[in-house]
């Protein structure tokens, strides 16, 4: 069965600490992982991440996916309290339309 | 606000009861997505559609829920004979054809069964 598992589960940290956040995942035909941020409301898309595309960086965000090893980690500097937040994995595959989301990490950052 | 929108945002039910849930997606996406997401876990898929087509289902969906996208636009979930299980956010999302794997999400219908 496909699975997106992420780590750690949850994680407080002060502001200006920089934080990794993991992604890892069994699944058939991979196609594409991707990041999101969710505050008290629906999810927002951060990056996609392919087999053409295994890096990707904005502001002080970024993100890099392993192939081989099967897991895409998430890098954010200079933390602040705006990105306290859960942030999601998803992973889609070919020949299906869904996507397998993880549990999530509940990142807090305090002032 | 030219955003995914999602109506109503709370609806509280007794157990028994048959809801309807509405999302409008971005005017110019064709793909849309439905999503359930319980506390504590990630958004677990619903359904997809294509257009007006229904091309996928989890297999996990019992057969109390039902969703229709008639004129490729705006889509319904029903869930019929709520359960207290039933109670969680239920999440739309769409995309574009050319952009497919960048879903951008609504607000979200929390569902309360009492």
């Amino acid at each position: 069965e496909d699975k997106v598992v992420q780590s750690p589960l949850s994680l407080v940290v002060h502001e200006g600490d920089t934080v990794t956040l993991n992604c890892s995942y069994e699944v058939t035909n991979f196609r594409s992982l991707l990041w999101y941020k969710q505050e008290k409301k629906a999810p927002t898309f951060l990056f996609m991440l392919t087999s053409s595309g295994i890096e990707k960086k904005s502001g002080r965000l970024s993100s890099i996916l392993d192939k081989k090893e099967l897991f895409s980690i998430l890098n954010i500097t200079a933390t602040q309290t705006g990105d306290s937040a859960v942030y999601l994995c998803a992973v889609s595959t070919s020949g299906t339309y869904k996507y397998i989301f993880g549990t999530g990490t509940r990142l807090k950052v305090l002032a | 606000d030219t955003g995914v929108s999602q109506d109503p945002r709370h609806k509280i039910t007794k157990r028994g009861q048959n809801v309807t849930f509405r999302c409008d997606p971005i005017s110019e996406h064709n793909r849309l997505y439905w999503y359930r997401q319980t506390l504590g876990q990630g958004p677990e898929f619903l359904t997809y559609f294509q257009n007006e087509a229904q091309l996928e289902k989890s297999r996990l969906l019992s057969d109390r829920f039902s969703a229709e996208r008639p004129k490729g636009s705006f889509s319904t979930l029903e869930i019929q004979r709520t359960e207290q299980g039933d109670s969680a956010m239920y999440l739309c999302a769409s995309s574009s054809w050319d952009t497919s794997d960048t879903q951008y999400f609504g607000p979200g219908t929390r569902l309360t069964v009492l």
